[in-house]
């Protein structure tokens, strides 16, 4: 069976750019979490996503928005892309609270 | 004062040394996870807590409630143990708050 996936594996993008990151949940898995880890810090909540609505929302302004689609994939976008924006983009999926988190290997986006 | 602190940030050990690394929280939890972080930034999910002691070959992990701590133990560190561990909360709503992590270094 598949882990989490997530595509790109690497992005550069401009300053003003919007980008798109994708992530597959683990087959069966209904939650999808985003976390931003910037350079030599821990990850940082951004959204959580159950059942295509949004369960939770971290300290992150509203240039980030995401999405859940039927067949529980998800899209995190960020419109407007600042330098600070540069880190690595981590998904995990879940399948309840009882089981723990499976991460993806991550999306590096780099905003030049 | 972060809600997630780490101890050490960073840790260099012999093959064979014994380790402990410990995160300290100050919230209420629902569980504690630690997790493992290799160079190209997968993370790998190690054990989930929310009570006791859990082992799985030669990692140790244990929590105690009542002081908002816990511990991740290494029996007979490799090489291949090099890696950044990392504490994370989840409390009531289904989102992790991590710590900074600590870099742990076993040499030869």
């Amino acid at each position: 069976d598949a882990g989490v996936t997530q595509s790109p594996t690497h992005l550069i993008k401009t300053r003003g750019q919007q980008v798109t990151l994708r992530c597959s949940p683990i087959s069966g898995h209904k939650s999808v979490s985003w976390y931003q880890q910037v350079l030599g810090q821990g990850p940082q909540f951004i959204f959580q996503y159950y059942e295509k609505e949004e369960r939770g929302r971290g300290n992150f302004p509203d240039r980030f928005s995401a999405r859940q689609f039927p067949n529980y994939s998800s899209e995190l976008n960020v419109n407007a892309l600042l330098l600070g924006d540069s880190a690595l983009y981590l998904c995990a999926s879940s399948l309840n609270r009882k089981h723990g988190y499976t991460f993806g290997s991550g999306t590096r986006l780099t905003v030049v | 004062k972060n809600e997630v602190e780490q101890s050490p940030q960073n840790l260099t050990a012999q093959e064979g040394e014994f380790i402990t690394i410990n995160c300290s929280y100050s919230v209420g939890i629902s569980a504690l996870h630690w997790l493992q972080q290799h160079p190209g930034g997968g993370i790998v999910s190690l054990f989930m807590l929310s009570s006791g002691k859990k082992k799985h070959g030669r990692l140790i992990a244990t929590i105690n409630i009542q002081e908002k701590h816990s511990s991740l133990h290494i029996t007979a560190s490799h090489p291949r143990d090099s890696a950044v561990y990392i504490c994370a909360v989840e409390g009531t709503a289904s989102k992790l708050t991590f710590g900074t992590g600590t870099r742990l270094q076993v040499t030869l």
